[in-house]
């Protein structure tokens, strides 16, 4: 019920390209979900964060898809870049609590 | 600037050893976390403290000791308990209210020689 799944664990795509990274969760409580993003040696960096009273959020290339109703959330790189190479992780929490969930991360990498 | 800061960021440590990792935070959060990261696991939570002098054990927190004397300091211990002490290691600091957005410091990757 705590568990965010998260698939795939690497991904390989071409400059231009849309990678795209999906997670799952059980626990109906969870209202929260955010992406992070971390470069290697680097700690995670909030990339974007949707609740789930909203379907698709869009900040600048990156987006997320949230189905409620299948208790799936994906984050998609529009024209993905090489400097978006990194490993991107999702996450989920409920209200009043101070607990994020992670999933287990994607290692993206973006060739030229 | 504001931030986390975590040091060192690299330590090596004798079988047996304990150590501790050092976290400072000036962004005036109540809440910090500490997290473990190994590769294909995530992140693994291991202690948080919502307030001074007070602070819950995660999910892995057997073998770690921490405290929480200062708002704007949070050490781990590894003790020589933690069978499988070689991580990166990860705190966080979030803001009060809702508790959900966290920022993270640069991490200490920790390698038991």
């Amino acid at each position: 019920q705590q568990q965010v799944k998260q698939s795939p664990q690497s991904l390989i795509v071409q400059k231009g390209g849309i990678p795209i990274i999906n997670c799952a969760y059980e626990n109906t409580a969870f209202d929260y979900f955010p992406w992070y993003q971390q470069f290697p040696g680097k700690g995670p960096a909030l990339l974007i964060a949707i609740r789930p009273d909203v379907s698709e959020k869009k900040e600048g290339r990156f987006t997320i898809s949230f189905n409620k109703s299948a208790k799936q959330f994906s984050l998609h790189i529009m024209d993905s870049q090489p400097g978006d190479s990194a490993t991107y992780f999702c996450a989920a929490s409920r209200y009043n609590t101070d607990k994020l969930i992670f999933g287990t991360g994607t290692r993206l990498q973006v060739f030229p | 600037d504001g931030g986390i800061t975590q040091s060192p960021k690299y330590l090596f440590r004798k079988e047996g050893q304990n150590v501790t990792l050092s976290c400072e935070q000036n962004l005036n959060h109540d809440a910090m976390y500490w997290y473990r990261q190994d590769p294909g696991q995530g992140l693994r939570l291991i202690y948080y403290s919502q307030i001074v002098n007070d602070f819950q054990k995660g999910d892995i927190a057997e073998g770690y000791s921490v405290s929480r004397e200062k708002k704007e300091s949070f050490p781990l211990t590894v003790t020589s308990a933690q069978k499988n002490p070689t991580a990166f290691y990860l705190c966080a600091s979030s803001p009060p209210g809702t508790g959900r957005e966290a920022f993270f410091g640069q991490g200490t990757r920790l390698t038991v020689v």
